[in-house]
């Protein structure tokens, strides 16, 4: 397997424009997570998704963001509008939980800048 | 709420040394995972605990899980430049499907 996939690997953008970040997880995997990752705030949990639904999404910093996952290979958080404390990498993981140890396979990440 | 948390959160070390990093938790737990991270890199899995008194070992580094004291430990023998990284615990959740991580150990390993 390829691994967790994610692009773009990195973006830049103004303040105000919608930022859209892509997961495709592993295969066979049950269980997808967005993280993000600054100097400031360490790693922190932002949504997880079980079989496809969201679980938690209380780690969102606010209605700026959302995210999806229309089907079991495809995820996308989405920034709208985006602002300069948004600048952070995004990281993508995936698990096998159920079944599966339950460790946690993270993409390369996406590191944004907003200018 | 379940809490990680790890100690040291810096740790310089001269090659050749050992050391000791600490990961306690606050509620009882049946899975617990130690990550590695490089500068500028993702997160890699390094060794799946899934017991009490499992034990881990890859090359210089050793985990062990005492779940009764919710106590992991990352042991380092003889160090080596290669070692510098950030080293992170995380403990599932037994409700629910995340993991808590901890606050992440930077290692340094000086020659």
């Amino acid at each position: 397997d390829a691994g967790v996939i994610q692009s773009p690997r990195h973006e830049v953008t103004e303040m105000g424009q919608e930022v859209t970040l892509r997961c495709k997880p592993i295969s066979g995997h049950d269980y997808l997570f967005w993280y993000r990752q600054t100097m400031m705030r360490g790693l922190e949990l932002l949504i997880y998704f079980n079989n496809n639904v969201p679980i938690d999404d209380s780690g969102m910093p606010e209605d700026r963001f959302s995210a999806k996952m229309p089907n079991a290979s495809f995820s996308t958080l989405k920034i709208q509008p985006s602002e300069p404390r948004d600048s952070a990498v995004y990281f993508c993981a995936s698990s096998f939980r159920h079944g599966g140890t339950g460790e946690l396979f993270f993409g390369e990440g996406s590191r944004l800048t907003v200018l | 709420e379940l809490k990680v948390e790890q100690n040291p959160l810096f740790l310089s070390m001269q090659e050749g040394k050992n050391y000791t990093i600490y990961c306690n938790y606050s509620t009882t737990s049946d899975r617990l995972y130690w990550y590695r991270q490089d500068p500028g890199k993702s997160l890699e899995s390094l060794f799946v605990l899934l017991s009490n008194g499992a034990v881990k070992q890859e090359g210089r580094l050793m985990a062990s899980l005492d779940t009764k004291a919710r106590l992991s430990t990352l042991h380092i023998t003889a160090a080596v430049h290669d070692l510098s990284a950030t080293y992170f615990c995380a403990v599932a959740n037994t409700n629910a499907g995340k993991s808590t991580f901890g606050d992440g150990t930077t290692l340094t390993v000086k020659p």
